[in-house]
């Protein structure tokens, strides 16, 4: 079955740019999607097909995809960013998360 | 405005079985597909199983193949899992979510509040 890995964490100044990723076996050739979970909070979808952005979620939020790598950047990091991410695709008419990235300020 | 409305969650022994609801509303509920995700205490987001639109197409884990059924009811606006076979592993939070669109090419859009599932042994 298909994996994708992130980091447990990352750590970013307030302020500057927070970059999480998502590694998987030529995932450049699927979708990806990304999710924020605050705590006690249900998922929030932050970008769809790797670099869309759904209504509402601000413009600092971006997305990209290649290879074997696809990218959740979030530039001008908030106190209010501090959260949960999920990257996840399909494989196989199944949906695969990844473990989650804890982004947290220096 | 879209809202998904879980129900059924408890406490559970091993072996025995559960069946959770979710009330959709805001939408046309026969024209998305819809999830279950599941996230245990303290971990990460576990996907469970997908119904397609007139609920003759679903998947599952296969953590849970076998042992959970998903069903839609689009004259209600409701989704269930039945889940037989408890285990305490089983224990989750459990969300109802709706597909985006296009066979989950928009990503899961909106999640519901969840519903807790704690499985004694």
């Amino acid at each position: 079955s298909y994996e994708v890995t992130q980091a447990l964490s990352v750590s970013v100044a307030r302020g500057q740019t927070a970059r999480i990723t998502c590694g998987g076996h030529n995932i450049g050739s699927k979708n990806v999607h990304w999710y924020q979970q605050k705590p006690g909070q249900a998922p929030v979808l932050v970008i769809y097909r790797d670099n869309k952005r759904p209504s509402g979620i601000p413009e600092r939020f971006s997305g990209s995809n290649s290879g074997n790598m696809a990218t959740l950047t979030i530039s001008r990091a908030q106190a209010g960013d501090e959260a949960d991410y999920y990257c996840q695709v399909w494989d196989s008419s199944t949906v695969v998360f990844g473990g989650g990235t804890k982004l947290t300020f220096l | 405005q879209v809202q998904l409305v879980e129900s059924g969650g408890g406490v559970v022994q091993a072996g025995r079985s559960l069946r959770l609801s979710c009330a959709a509303s805001g939408f046309t509920f026969r024209s998305f597909g819809m999830h279950w995700v599941r996230q245990a205490p303290g971990k990460g987001l576990e996907w469970v199983a997908v119904i397609w639109y007139d609920g003759n197409n679903k998947h599952y884990a296969d953590s849970v193949k076998d042992r959970f059924t998903i069903s839609r009811d689009n004259s209600k606006n409701t989704l269930d899992l039945q889940m037989n076979s408890l285990r305490a592993d089983d224990t989750a939070v459990y969300y109802c979510a709706r597909d985006g669109g296009d066979y989950g090419d928009y990503g899961v859009d909106y999640w519901g509040q969840g519903t807790l599932v704690t499985v004694s042994s």
